[in-house]
């Protein structure tokens, strides 16, 4: 089993749309979540990072639910900007302290 | 404040040849971390190095791949004898923050994309 898994995508919607991306993670000692953004295979920008409390960002809404090990991003109202691969993000901890656990990405095109 | 400089943007290389690819973290940055994104694929974790000190290299294959951060200038992810399965994106990122924090957020360079002929 992946330590980061992901729906598989691509999403395609059309601007205005709201969209939903889901994710898992196996190591439920992770403390840390993150949402990123990776355009055209360039560099992972960091969108938002997610708490349990769930938090908002103007159009991005994150929230976490550690009994379940699931995140989840929710966009509402969406760009043709949005287009992009999101990224979900988990701080695993191990022995030798955190490192940064990629989900595979999740692929969204919207549409005019 | 520059970001996290990676070089070169593009390498080509035989099979056989060695590549080397440079990072230079952000500014007051002393943590680097090397991922790399095959085709189709997410980032998947390699090695984390601190100043002069290989942290944690997990991730990094058992042969032909090494990397470094010494006291002066910058990170190398060296590949040695590449084969066409090394073809990938690698990318660097950088934190001020040792990887025990909890709110690590990482800063990624642009990457340098790796083809093998």
């Amino acid at each position: 089993r992946k330590e980061v898994e992901q729906d598989p995508g691509p999403f395609n919607v059309p601007e205005g749309a709201t969209v939903a991306f889901n994710c898992t993670y196996s190591n439920s000692a992770s403390q840390s979540f993150f949402w990123y953004r990776q355009d055209c295979r360039k560099e992972p920008k960091l969108l938002m990072s997610v708490y349990s409390s769930g938090n908002e960002d103007g159009r991005f809404t994150a929230q976490l639910n550690r009994a379940s090990q699931y995140i989840s991003l929710l966009i509402r109202d969406s760009k043709l900007s949005d287009s992009a691969t999101y990224l979900c993000v988990v701080n695993s901890f191990g022995n030798q302290g955190g490192k940064l656990i990629f989900g595979q990405g999740t692929e969204l095109s919207v549409k005019p | 404040n520059a970001g996290v400089m990676q070089n070169p943007r593009h390498l080509v290389r035989r099979r056989g040849q060695e590549a080397r690819l440079r990072c230079s973290p952000m500014k007051g940055h002393s943590h680097v971390y090397w991922y790399r994104q095959l085709p189709e694929e997410g980032l998947k974790f390699m090695v984390y190095l601190q100043k002069e000190n290989i942290i944690d290299e997990s991730g990094m294959p058992k042969e032909r791949f090494s990397a470094e951060f010494p006291k002066e200038g910058p990170s190398i992810l060296r590949i040695q004898q590449v084969v066409r399965g090394d073809s990938a994106a690698y990318f660097c990122a950088s934190s001020p923050f040792a990887r025990s924090t909890t709110n690590e957020k990482l800063f990624f360079g642009s990457g340098t994309q790796l083809s093998v002929l």
